[in-house]
């Protein structure tokens, strides 16, 4: 597996503008959570999913800020509008469910999003 | 204008020494707590996790203790090397109805002096 993918790695964008962040969890992982890290706040966690079903978002910012799960292979996190005080390095991770013995999250390399 | 950050903890320590990186937690409810690696532009990997029915665990040049009764939790990394120097972050999961949420502390920047 080539692990957790996120896309794109970089991005920049425009106050006011639509971004969408996307990720591949790995196969076979029940739980995928999304991050955001700052330096005025560290490592936040936004949300996350467990068996494609949003289970906890009440680390998601404003309602400019929404997260989807289609299928079990695939999240989306949208931001609109953007603003610049949205910009941080957005991490995407999976996980077996800790019950099984597993407690490791898989992390993908993060997009660093800039809002100008 | 000066910009304002997390003070993140830092340590140093010389090639070759022990270093121990400590980490408080709040909340009692915790199941497993995890220590996390991070270097410069990659995300979190996993190091060690420990249960929290157990007050030690020990990997490879690693030690992860957990004194429940201060909420306490510590990293010991034996004969550090360089590749050791990154920031290091203590995660807790808490289970909620047969879900597992895994949240970060602020984390500790350990540097290794050749």
């Amino acid at each position: 597996d080539a692990g957790v993918i996120q896309s794109p790695r970089h991005e920049v964008t425009e106050m006011g503008q639509e971004v969408t962040l996307r990720c591949k969890p790995i196969s076979g992982h029940d739980y995928l959570f999304w991050y955001r890290q700052t330096m005025m706040r560290g490592l936040e966690l936004l949300i996350y999913f467990n068996n494609n079903v949003p289970i906890d978002d009440s680390g998601m910012p404003e309602d400019r800020f929404s997260a989807k799960m289609p299928n079990a292979s695939f999240s989306t996190l949208k931001i609109q509008p953007s603003e610049p005080r949205d910009s941080a390095v957005y991490f995407c991770a999976s996980s077996s469910p800790p019950g099984q013995g597993a407690t490791e999250a898989f992390f993908g390399q993060g997009t660093r999003l800039t809002v100008v | 204008g000066e910009s304002v950050g997390l003070h993140l903890p830092t340590l140093s320590v010389q090639e070759g020494d022990n270093s121990i990186i400590n980490c408080a937690y709040s909340n009692s409810a915790s199941d497993y707590f995890i220590w996390y690696k991070q270097e410069s532009g990659k995300g979190p990997q996993f190091i060690i996790d420990i249960r929290s029915n157990m007050d030690k665990r020990q990997g490879q040049r690693v030690t992860v203790l957990l004194n429940k009764t201060v909420k306490h939790l510590s990293l010991q990394i034996a004969a550090t090397q360089p590749g050791d120097s990154a920031v290091y972050f203590c995660a807790e999961i808490i289970s909620n109805f047969g879900n597992e949420k895994l949240t970060f502390g602020t984390g500790t920047r350990l540097t290794i002096i050749p």
